[in-house]
């Protein structure tokens, strides 16, 4: 496809469980993102990739939040044990030789 | 503390007139500056951005000024659309030139949401 795409669209899952949210970011991107959207605020920013290799996880929250991207073009975010308070949209961007970024429609997560 | 204001949560406009939307931060190493439009149910859309050396950046019918000495910068719709109805958010980024190319995380505003009325 032409845009990010990113699945599922939606989750549903119980407190405690583990989560995998994929991202398919623009061909040819090698920059990729993913935030984080609560209710009411703006993107967070959670982990950048370029290439196949983490960037920057500065924004990651705890340990239980871990992302991949193993050939540099698909990614997932991995998410353990989850909390009520994980509960959010995911966005994920990816970026070419500009500066902007180019938004998935986002997975909303909702934990039980 | 938000490194990236935006002090208005709505913003209602007549069809036809010029919608302004504002934007403060506070961290002077911000050297790149973009607005995203969101529908509900959407990911945010790239609308248009600024580099820290230019003041002013236009695009049709959206034009983004920044103002760096007051660290503050604009985005003004003319003439607004009931089409442009959207929350609108302000995003900042630091590392740009460092890698080159769209390198560097984005800080986000809290967004505005613009209701353009017929």
């Amino acid at each position: 496809g032409a845009g990010v795409s990113q699945t599922p669209s939606n989750k549903v899952t119980e407190k405690g469980k583990y989560v995998e949210l994929r991202c398919d970011p623009i061909s040819g991107h090698t920059a990729l993102y993913w935030y984080r959207q609560s209710l009411g605020q703006g993107p967070e920013f959670l982990i950048y990739f370029q290439g196949t290799g983490a960037a920057d996880d500065s924004g990651l929250p705890n340990d239980r939040f871990f992302a991949v991207r193993p050939e540099g073009s698909v990614s997932t975010l991995k998410i353990q044990r989850t909390e009520r308070g994980d509960s959010a949209v995911y966005l994920c961007a990816s970026g070419g030789d500009s500066h902007e970024q180019f938004f998935g429609p986002g997975t909303r997560l909702t934990v039980l | 503390d938000q490194q990236v204001k935006q002090n208005s949560p709505s913003l209602s406009v007549q069809e036809g007139r010029i919608s302004i939307l504002n934007c403060d931060y506070t961290n002077s190493m911000f050297d790149y500056f973009l607005w995203y439009k969101k529908y509900p149910a959407e990911g945010p859309t790239f609308l248009i951005s600024i580099s820290s050396i230019k003041d002013k950046n236009e695009d049709g019918r959206f034009t983004v000024f920044l103002n760096k000495s007051a660290k503050h910068l604009s985005l003004h719709i003319v003439p607004s659309q009931p089409g442009d109805s959207a929350v609108y958010f302000c995003a900042a980024s630091a590392q740009s030139g460092l890698y080159g190319g769209s390198q560097g995380n984005l800080i986000f505003g809290k967004g505005t949401k613009l209701s353009v009325k017929p």
